[in-house]
């Protein structure tokens, strides 16, 4: 499974764009790269998935350059209650019970 | 509702004393998962199940076991408790084939092993 990083944490403002970044240099040809995000003392919940291009649901949009060396999560206008904790992983579709998570970026929305 | 439910949510024990943690989803998903998630460590995979009576280990198994009788439970089993599984446990579950590798979680279970 190829191995992912991503910033520790992050700071933004209500209603800016936030962009976080994930690097997963080692990606496979079968690997998606897919996006959850976790309040405190809640289990993950499911953002986003892609594998390449650009991918964009109700909630964010999930950009993947041609190499899939990294991919960028895009937040738009933030609140509030963005602020969490999202996790980058990188996995075979199908297995995804078996990605990795890694520690995550800690996204704090100011007012 | 699609949900995944925990039992209990909350655990207070002492060393050595068995305990059960119980998950159960009505989603009928194959899929089913234990993770601890500690400050410093994010989520950690304890085992994983692919169906009925088919388990794996994760990449933290010591100390638990599993079972998979039923596609709806994936109960976790800690024979012998001890402080360092003080940690906060999530199930989850997914569905293989589905358009996305969605998994869904539990609301977690918070042990503390003293």
């Amino acid at each position: 499974l190829a191995k992912t990083t991503q910033p520790i944490s992050m700071d933004s403002y209500e209603g800016q764009e936030v962009n976080i970044t994930c690097s997963h240099n080692n990606i496979a040809t079968n690997d998606y790269i897919t996006w959850y995000q976790q309040f405190p003392s809640q289990g993950p919940r499911f953002i986003i998935q892609g594998y390449k291009t650009k991918v964009t649901n109700e909630v964010a949009s999930l950009f993947i350059p041609a190499d899939r060396k990294s991919s960028t999560l895009s937040l738009p206008r933030v609140s509030l209650s963005d602020t969490a904790v999202y996790y980058c992983l990188v996995g075979e579709r199908g297995q995804g019970f078996s990605f990795i998570f890694g520690k995550g970026t800690r996204l704090l929305v100011k007012p | 509702e699609a949900q995944v439910t925990q039992n209990p949510r909350y655990l207070i024990t002492v060393t050595g004393k068995k305990l059960t943690v119980t998950c159960s989803q009505n989603m009928n998903h194959e899929y089913m998962s234990w993770y601890r998630q500690d400050p410093g460590l994010g989520l950690r995979q304890i085992y994983y199940s692919m169906n009925v009576e088919v388990t794996d280990k994760g990449d933290v198994p010591e100390g638990y076991k599993v079972s998979r009788k039923e596609k709806r439970n994936f109960p976790l089993i800690l024979e012998s408790p001890s402080p360092n599984q003080t940690s906060l446990y999530f199930c989850a579950s997914s569905r293989p084939g589905a358009r996305v590798d969605e998994q869904y979680f539990g609301p977690g279970t918070r042990l503390t092993v003293t």
